[in-house]
């Protein structure tokens, strides 16, 4: 049992590149979401997901966009990398409709952008 | 909008103390608080969670309390060890849906041997 996975770990790109980081979850989850952490910010929600073809702006959302094709996999595209962007990215996974189950997190996607 | 907040920011402390991180939370609307721990270049792992309703949340040597009118939970760790060093996160849910959280920033706790 994998639990959440991300990939990729670690990526340099340069200003105004595009990417996508990839999370994906074999716990059958009906609820994904994406945040990123930044020193002295704490973690903040970008995009979330309730399921499939289901998907909202979190706190952050700007300069990045989600898609939910399927229950496992829920992507992080960026779409004209900014220096700002520079963050470490976490994807979460949970239950629907049990709002006491705790979230799962990915090992996080460190991203640096020059 | 929900502000939570962990003081200290940093600990260190002696092997097999006691210890007490603190969060406080701005709207006590909650549904559930959420404790976790992030060792460097890692993610998160689900602690302890209290459900609005509950008081407090014991595993092993964590005990983590709720005190929804305060607007404040702790979280204590008897008898600390080397390997509880990390960062421990707070987070609430006050959305009614489990995929928004509002996290602190985090308490950085070192135990020295």
């Amino acid at each position: 049992n994998a639990g959440v996975t991300q990939t990729p770990k670690f990526q340099v790109l340069k200003t105004g590149q595009s990417m996508t980081l990839q999370c994906a979850q074999d716990m059958n989850h009906e609820y994904m979401s994406w945040y990123r952490q930044d020193p002295g910010m704490g973690l903040r929600l970008i995009h979330y997901s309730v399921g499939a073809g289901i998907t909202d702006q979190g706190e952050v959302p700007n300069g990045y966009n989600v898609s939910r094709s399927t229950t496992e996999d829920f992507p992080l595209r960026l779409l004209s990398a900014a220096p700002s962007q520079t963050s470490v990215y976490f994807c979460a996974s949970s239950y629907s409709g049990r709002i006491n189950q705790p979230q799962h997190f990915g090992d996080g996607t460190r991203l640096s952008i020059l | 909008k929900q502000e939570v907040t962990q003081i200290p920011a940093a600990l260190s402390v002696p092997e097999g103390e006691n210890l007490v991180l603190n969060c406080s939370f701005t709207d006590s609307a909650i549904y559930n608080l959420q404790w976790f721990r992030q060792d460097p270049g890692k993610g998160l792992t689900s602690l302890l969670l209290i459900q609005s309703s509950q008081r407090e949340q014991t595993s092993g040597r964590l005990n983590a309390s709720l005190d929804k009118s305060s607007g404040r939970s702790t979280l204590y760790i008897a008898a600390s060890q080397p390997g509880d060093s990390a960062t421990y996160l707070c987070a609430v849910n006050s959305g009614g849906s489990n995929y928004k959280l509002t996290f602190g920033k985090g308490t950085l706790l070192t135990v020295n041997p």
